[in-house]
């Protein structure tokens, strides 16, 4: 079966105390990997695309991996900002409808 | 602005009654999709569309419509409510993308959807 599964559940984090959110996938045919953030009462927010085992991308206190079966994405030094839920989504197969969410991190970050 | 609107943010109805939730994009972009969230379920997909006319079933169809005339419209419509239905409705829209390679999808601002 198809899946794509976030750990942890909730985060708690000091300020300035860098750690990573995994999102690990079994699916045929990746056509990309998505990360998200979502603050409450909001739509999720883009943040990065990852196609291929051994990619990366960076933006400000966050970079992103991806292996064959998992990506991580990694926080150094957060900020109370950061505090969101954190999607994590997987496309697959030939079909746009082919796109599974994982249930997301809760990251909050304490000043 | 530019981006993508979702009308009404909040809505609350009865079971039975028939209920449209409203997208519009000022992006172009050829895809679009409707989304619902819920506790426990993350995101899932109701129904998508690769263009005007052409439309096309997710995860969970059942007892939703769609319909896409305009390119920038993308309605949803729950033709006889039920309490189920109850979620956080999400649209979405993206660029045409290659074979191998999917372009990521922007979300709207979400509508919040009761059935009592």
């Amino acid at each position: 079966e198809d899946q794509v599964t976030q750990s942890p559940e909730a985060l708690r984090l000091q300020e300035g105390e860098s750690s990573s959110l995994n999102c690990s996938y079994t699916v045929s045919g990746l056509r990309g990997l998505f990360w998200y953030r979502q603050d409450p009462g909001k739509g999720p927010e883009f943040l990065f695309t990852l196609y291929s085992a051994g990619e990366e991308k960076e933006k400000e206190r966050l970079k992103a991996t991806l292996t064959k079966k998992e990506s991580f994405l990694h926080i150094t030094a957060p900020k109370p900002e950061d505090s969101a839920t954190y999607l994590c989504a997987v496309h697959y197969g030939g079909s746009q409808g082919n796109l599974i969410f994982g249930k997301g991190t809760k990251l909050s970050v304490k000043p | 602005d530019a981006g993508i609107t979702q009308s009404p943010r909040y809505k609350i109805t009865e079971t039975g009654r028939q209920v449209t939730l409203m997208c519009h994009q000022t992006w172009s972009h050829s895809y679009m999709f409707w989304y619902r969230q819920d506790l426990g379920h993350g995101l899932r997909l109701i129904y998508y569309s690769a263009a005007a006319d052409i439309t096309d079933k997710g995860e969970v169809p059942d007892g939703y419509v769609v319909s896409r005339s305009k390119t920038e419209n993308f309605p949803l419509t729950l033709e006889s409510a039920t309490r189920s239905q109850t979620s956080v409705y999400f649209c979405a829209s993206s660029e045409p993308t290659t074979s191998v390679r999917y372009n990521e999808q922007f979300f709207g601002p979400g509508t919040r959807l009761t059935v009592l």
